[in-house]
């Protein structure tokens, strides 16, 4: 069955620190994947996709970045940690069947 | 670039009565529209779609409309539960290359016992 991974669930940071959020898909390949950001109390906002191997977009600028180093791997880094971009990160995956999105249980993220 | 635009941000209902909302999107290329509904603390889960081939789908207490002429397309659930009390969101695409959603700012319903 097809499952995503997403770790850790929880983060604290400090500003100016480095960030590295994971996901990871099992039993599919060359899935497209996304990197969504919920602020508190807002809707969800796109920040990367990516449909294959190497291949990323950005929806917005700002000082996240994300990278696919492999099929099924979707990271979403950052080097120095701003106060805003706490928020619920999101990774979602989608079939090339066009089954809809599923999305990873979500990172939460606080800078302090 | 799509602009999805959702109403109302909030809505209470009694159990047992109906939920509408309404979505209006931007970019007439768009044409797969799926509902998503986020419990509180955990993750968005597709509960119903609809593509642009089709006007109206039904999935038990939950329907989705849609207006390609107007740009708008609504969620609809009937004898509302404890249990749908949720964010709602509603997305759109062009469901071509990456098909990136574009999504709502959401809708907190609430469903009162």
């Amino acid at each position: 069955s097809q499952t995503i991974h997403q770790w850790p669930a929880t983060l604290v940071q400090p500003v100016g620190s480095p960030l590295s959020l994971e996901c990871t898909v099992e039993g599919t390949s060359n899935p497209n994947l996304y990197w969504y950001r919920q602020a508190a109390g807002r809707g969800l906002q796109l920040l990367f996709y990516s449909v294959g191997i190497g291949q990323i977009s950005s929806e917005v600028p700002q000082n996240l970045s994300a990278s696919r180093p492999q099929d099924r791997q979707f990271i979403l880094s950052s080097k120095k940690l701003l106060l805003s971009d706490s928020g619920f990160y999101l990774c979602a995956w989608e079939n090339r069947e066009r089954n809809g999105y599923t999305f990873g249980s979500g990172t939460r993220l606080t800078v302090v | 670039g799509e602009n999805v635009e959702q109403h109302p941000s909030t809505l209470s209902v009694q159990e047992g009565d109906s939920a509408v909302i309404k979505c209006t999107y931007s970019d007439s290329a768009s044409n797969y529209f799926p509902w998503y509904k986020q419990e509180l603390g955990k993750r968005p889960q597709l509960i119903i779609d609809i593509r642009s081939n089709v006007g109206e789908k039904k999935d038990q207490r939950i329907a989705v409309t849609l207006n390609k002429t107007a740009k708008h397309f609504s969620l609809h659930i009937t004898e509302t539960q404890p249990e749908d009390s949720a964010v709602y969101f509603c997305a759109a695409s062009q469901e071509t290359g990456a098909n990136n959603l574009f999504f709502g700012t959401g809708t907190r319903l609430t469903v009162i016992p």
